[in-house]
């Protein structure tokens, strides 16, 4: 089994849509969560941080529930530039360093 | 403000040709790290490193080779390439401690392995 596991979609929504992905992970020891987006192909860049008490970043909301090792990314009001691939990460450090990433779940947002 | 130098961006290798990917950042950065990404599989870490002088082992470590003799450059070694190692491979940087979630990438390279 895979430590983090994702739907790898892809989702097809139209624009304006609200559209949410999850994530599992399967080691109880890990200590802190990041959503990266990664744009066909090209280098996955960090989208947010999760926190323990849920965080938002505009669009974004990013929910953590530990008991039941999930992970999960909320976006509102899609956007065209939305579309890309999401990766869930997680780390067995506070901070972060050894990163272990996801399949990544694919979005296309359409007109 | 060059961040992360990834090359090549393109490389075909025969099976049993050996390369080296090179990697380099100038932000000062201790850790490094060497993803591959296929198809289905997400980012898989292939060897990381907290500082010159220290490397080890991620996921997949089989079939490559790191270095770290300066904190700016990172290279992966394919001693023996194998067509299983077909893959988009992505060299990383961060810092250690606070802001270490932040990783830098490369561009990436394509290899295929025939």
């Amino acid at each position: 089994r895979k430590e983090v596991e994702q739907d790898p979609g892809p989702f097809n929504v139209p624009e304006g849509a609200t559209v949410a992905f999850n994530c599992t992970y399967s080691n109880s020891a890990s200590q802190s969560f990041f959503w990266y987006r990664q744009d066909c192909r090209k280098e996955p860049k960090l989208l947010m941080s999760v926190y323990s008490s849920g965080n938002e970043d505009g669009r974004f909301t990013a929910q953590l529930n530990r008991a039941s090792q999930y992970i999960s990314l909320l976006i509102r009001d899609s956007k065209l530039s939305d579309s890309a691939t999401y990766l869930c990460v997680v780390s067995r450090y506070n901070q972060g360093g050894k990163l272990i990433f996801g399949q990544g779940t694919e979005l296309s947002v359409k007109p | 403000n060059a961040g992360v130098t990834q090359t090549p961006k393109f490389q075909v290798l025969k099976t049993g040709q050996s390369m080296t990917l090179q990697c380099a950042q100038d932000m000062n950065h201790e850790y490094m790290s060497w993803y591959r990404q296929d198809p289905g599989m997400g980012l898989r870490l292939i060897h990381y490193s907290v500082g010159a002088g220290i490397t080890d082992q991620g996921e997949v470590p089989n079939g490559y080779n790191v270095s770290r003799s300066t904190t700016e450059d990172f290279p992966l070694r394919l001693l023996s390439a194998a067509p299983s190692q077909t893959s988009v491979y992505f060299c990383a940087s961060s810092y250690q401690g606070a802001g270490s979630e932040k990783l830098f990438f490369g561009s990436g390279t394509q290899l295929s392995v025939l």
